[in-house]
């Protein structure tokens, strides 16, 4: 089944605590991207990736990394959590950028405390 | 820069009645537009997307959207609203950038559905 995967799907952690949230999609896409989703300000890109390697920042980076040493993984690092970061975290990917659907994870709710 | 505004934080409308959704965008060249919808507890799915060609596209679950270039819109609409239509819908804009791509989303407007 094509699909974007997240883990975990829930984390509770303190600040300051380094943590990362995996994402692997098995449909072979180019374009990767994470985005935050917070109540009423919809999703804001914090990185993507148009290919292995090429990683670019989004509106949000502060506070994040990312890395693309393989086409299906995409993983999202949170070097020193801060509860602002506490928030909805989609992965998502598309064959290539551009006029191309981007298939959504199930998301991770993380809470920084 | 890039923007989406999506004016109504939340509409509500009659089961049956017709149903649009309100996008603008701001974007120096010709956008990539698209619309998703997000079910409660779920991630987001794409209904339709626009970026050249025929301005009234059709999408899935009988939805379709005008791009309007004059007026810097993109508005979702549906003819008839069943219950299952309740959700959050997001307009997005893609925008080319030098070597790179960015998606951006606006706040969403969340569709309730009276019996």
């Amino acid at each position: 089944e094509a699909q974007v995967t997240q883990n975990p799907r829930y984390l509770i952690t303190v600040t300051g605590k380094k943590l990362t949230v995996t994402c692997s999609q098995n449909m072979n896409h180019e374009y990767m991207s994470w985005y935050r989703q917070d109540p009423g300000l919809g999703l804001r890109q914090i990185y993507y990736s148009m290919n292995v390697e090429v990683t670019d920042k989004g509106d949000v980076p502060e506070g994040y990394k990312v890395s693309r040493k393989e086409k299906r993984n995409f993983p999202l690092i949170l070097e020193s959590p801060s509860p602002n970061q506490t928030s909805l975290y989609f992965c998502a990917s598309s064959l290539i950028a551009g006029d191309n659907e981007q298939y959504f994870g199930p998301g991770t709710r993380l809470t920084v405390t | 820069a890039q923007s989406v505004t999506q004016p109504d934080i939340h509409i509500t409308v009659s089961e049956g009645a017709s149903l649009e959704l309100r996008c603008n965008y701001s974007y120096g060249a010709t956008p990539y537009l698209f619309w998703y919808v997000q079910s409660p507890g779920q991630g987001l799915q794409l209904l339709l997307k626009y970026f050249s060609g025929d301005t009234l596209v059709q999408g899935i679950k009988g939805f379709e959207a005008e791009f309007k270039r004059s007026q810097s819109s993109f508005n979702l609409r549906k003819p008839s609203v069943h219950w299952s239509d309740a959700a959050e819908y997001f307009c997005a804009v893609g925008a080319r950038e030098t070597g790179g791509f960015k998606t951006i989303f606006g706040a969403g407007t969340r569709l309730f559905v009276k019996a």
